[in-house]
């Protein structure tokens, strides 16, 4: 039982470059997330899944594309990556029955990205 | 705007003695409050959930209280140990299912020996 995994570690991109974060749950939790973490501010919402099929817009979607791709897995995307999305990315799952915050969320390890 | 308050500062404490961390916070009615460990490097992990019609929680050596008249929550952790050591963040959510979600930046915590 891994909970949820992310990949990569970390990473290092050009400005205009692209790729997408992996992220996987084996907890058979409803709905996942994608936070971003940057230093002196508290998380904040990418995107968020909340059953597999669905996903809606967070708090800072723009630069931003996001697939549930089944149950266990929602990818983040970045298309034209720019400086101001190095950042400490998250990763999250719930079993999601009627909120973010209303269930336990376990979250992944972090995927570091700089963007030059 | 919907605003969270942590001491930002850090909280140094002699071991064995209790830590009592602040969470503040404005325009917010929140429905769920969550309390997580976050170590260096690591991804958050949840410790403590409380609802808005909950006055206190507790889960072995923590507490989590929640007043929603002084718009604030305190979680305390008796007999601290040296592997208390982290930063601790509180997190708010409204009601009504999947509403904005508010961080706090988290308080780091340091527990002497």
């Amino acid at each position: 039982n891994a909970g949820v995994t992310q990949t990569p570690k970390f990473q290092v991109l050009k400005t205009g470059q692209s790729m997408t974060l992996q992220c996987a749950q084996d907890m058979n939790h409803n709905s996942m997330y994608w936070y971003r973490q940057d230093p002196g501010m508290g998380l904040r919402l990418i995107y968020y899944s909340a059953s597999e099929g669905t996903t809606d817009k967070g708090e800072v979607p723009n630069g931003y594309n996001v697939s549930r791709l089944n149950k266990r897995e929602f990818s983040l995307r970045l298309e034209s990556a720019a400086p101001s999305q190095t950042s400490v990315y998250f990763c999250a799952s719930s079993e999601g029955t009627s909120g973010i915050l209303a269930d336990t969320q376990y979250f992944g390890p972090g995927t570091r990205l700089t963007v030059l | 705007s919907q605003k969270i308050e942590q001491n930002s500062e850090a909280l140094n404490i002699q071991e064995g003695k209790t830590a009592t961390l602040t969470c503040n916070y404005t325009n917010y009615s929140p429905a769920y409050l969550q309390w997580y460990r976050q170590d260096p490097g690591r991804g958050p992990v949840f410790l403590l959930l409380i609802r808005e019609n909950e006055k206190e929680k507790r889960k072995e050596r923590l507490k989590v209280t929640f007043d929603t008249t002084l718009k604030q929550s305190l979680f305390h952790i008796t007999a601290s140990q040296p592997a208390d050591s982290a930063t601790y963040l509180c997190a708010l959510e409204g009601s009504g299912g999947y509403q904005k979600v508010t961080f706090g930046i988290g308080t780091k915590l340091q527990v002497i020996p």
